[in-house]
């Protein structure tokens, strides 16, 4: 079974340019997280979709991020336009089940380098 | 709100020592708590987990107990190999709050044979 990948591996972009990141989660995994660790700080939670739908978006720093998950599988987070301070690793994590303690699956990350 | 503070790294041990790596909580309510190991040049891999005050959770010679009265969950191990040299990452979810992560700093691990 293939784990959680996640695509580019690294970016990096001039600060105003925009800049998409991929998640694939595990097949049939319902809970998808987003992650972001800056520059060898705590690993801190961005948004969390329950296959379509955005559960939880309170981690999301400002309007300049956009994050999709067309038909429950596969997400993309955008950001438009990209800034210093978004310079990162960006872990996408997954789980089966709605609603329990499933351990959460994590990708090898993007890391995000913005000039 | 919630909150995880893991002991600063880095640790530097020796082949065969002892290991521990403090990390406490802060949290409402009943927390899952978690040990997340980084290895070099990969992703981030559960190592153990434990879901309610006095479970032990362990795995690869590794163990950690959920204490409440101190709201602990320290990581140990006995003998400590080069293999094991990694970021190792304490965190907490809870129910009531999507089960997202909450994160230390992480701390890292460095074995010297």
């Amino acid at each position: 079974e293939a784990g959680v990948t996640q695509f580019p591996s690294h970016s990096v972009i001039e600060k105003g340019q925009t800049v998409t990141l991929r998640c694939d989660p595990i097949s049939g995994h319902d809970n998808l997280y987003w992650y972001r660790r800056v520059m060898g700080k705590e690993i801190k939670f961005l948004l969390h979709f329950v296959k379509e739908s955005k559960q939880d978006e309170s981690g999301m720093p400002n309007n300049r991020f956009l994050a999709e998950r067309t038909g429950g599988t596969y997400s993309t987070l955008k950001v438009q336009p990209a800034e210093l301070e978004d310079s990162g690793v960006y872990f996408c994590a997954s789980s089966p089940r709605v609603g329990s303690t499933d351990t959460q699956y994590f990708g090898p990350g993007t890391r995000l380098t913005v000039l | 709100g919630d909150s995880v503070t893991q002991m600063e790294g880095p640790v530097t041990l020796s082949e065969e020592a002892f290991l521990t790596i403090n990390c406490t909580y802060t949290a409402t309510g009943y927390p899952s708590l978690f040990w997340y190991v980084q290895y070099p040049g990969e992703g981030l891999q559960l190592l153990l987990k434990a879901t309610k005050a006095d479970d032990k959770g362990s795995n690869k010679g590794f163990e950690a107990t959920y204490r409440k009265e101190t709201t602990s969950f320290h990581l140990e191990k006995g003998s400590v190999q080069v293999s094991d040299s990694a970021v190792y990452f304490c965190a907490l979810s809870r129910r009531d709050s999507s089960y997202k992560l909450i994160f230390g700093s992480g701390t890292r691990l460095l074995v010297r044979p």
